[in-house]
């Protein structure tokens, strides 16, 4: 069973770098039937698709955050990255990586999401 | 980017019901819609792909249908793990967008 788990720093400050780092077990990273992406949701509010990324490294990214965006893929450690620069209050939401199938690009399956809050 | 836009935001229900649930394009997106349910505290979990194919495990009261615009999610006869906020998603173009929600609560 292909599970996913999200980690990283539940606080951050504004100005800094959030960093979360999504495990993947029980499946390849390095399948290439599947993109790997990062969706964030404000408290009380919707779903935002942040990005996506290829094993290979090929990337997606949301034009509203793309500039303060980085996703990455470490397929040693079956692991995927993001980092999200400069954050302000309004980037606290819990995140969630999920796996995308390509052949409807749709979110099959999801990690728990974690909340990060931005606050001094 | 395109805009999803589900009605209604908020519904209310009682065990048993048919409820049908719609989310309109603002530009045609072919069967590029997916249909997800979540319930407080966790992770949304994928029900219909390609607007009418459903996803492995998910009962069998759940469909979905339309293509182009016009999207519809029904759940023939609603049980009470169903009471949760259900989004629309597109993945014609990037960026993949969902739609605001629709809450589904008891009446």
């Amino acid at each position: 069973q292909l599970q996913l788990q999200e980690s990283g720093p539940g606080l951050v400050k504004p100005s800094e770098t959030l960093s979360l780092t999504c495990t993947v077990s029980g499946g390849s990273i390095s399948s290439s039937s599947y993109y790997w992406g990062w969706i964030r949701q404000p408290p009380g509010k919707g779903l935002e698709w942040i990005g996506s990324i290829y094993y290979s490294g090929n990337t997606y990214y949301s034009p509203s955050l793309k500039s303060r965006v980085t996703i990455s893929v470490d397929t040693s450690k079956n692991q995927f990255s993001l980092k999200l620069s400069s954050v302000t209050a309004a980037d606290t939401a819990v995140y969630y990586c999920a796996r995308v199938w390509l052949q409807w690009f749709y979110f099959d399956y999801w990690g728990q999401g974690t909340l990060v809050t931005v606050s001094s | 980017d395109i805009q999803m836009t589900q009605s209604p935001s908020s519904l209310s229900a009682s065990v048993g019901d048919r409820v049908t649930i719609t989310c309109r394009a603002s530009q045609s997106i072919s069967s590029y819609l997916s249909w997800y349910l979540q319930r407080p505290g966790k992770a949304p979990k994928v029900l219909i792909y390609g607007a009418s194919s459903v996803q492995g495990g998910v009962p069998s009261r759940f469909s979905g249908s339309g293509s182009g615009t016009d999207f519809t999610l029904t759940i023939s006869s609603l049980q009470p793990e169903d009471f949760a906020t259900y989004y629309c998603q597109q993945s014609y173009s990037t960026p993949w967008t969902f739609g605001q929600g629709t809450k589904v609560e008891i009446k």
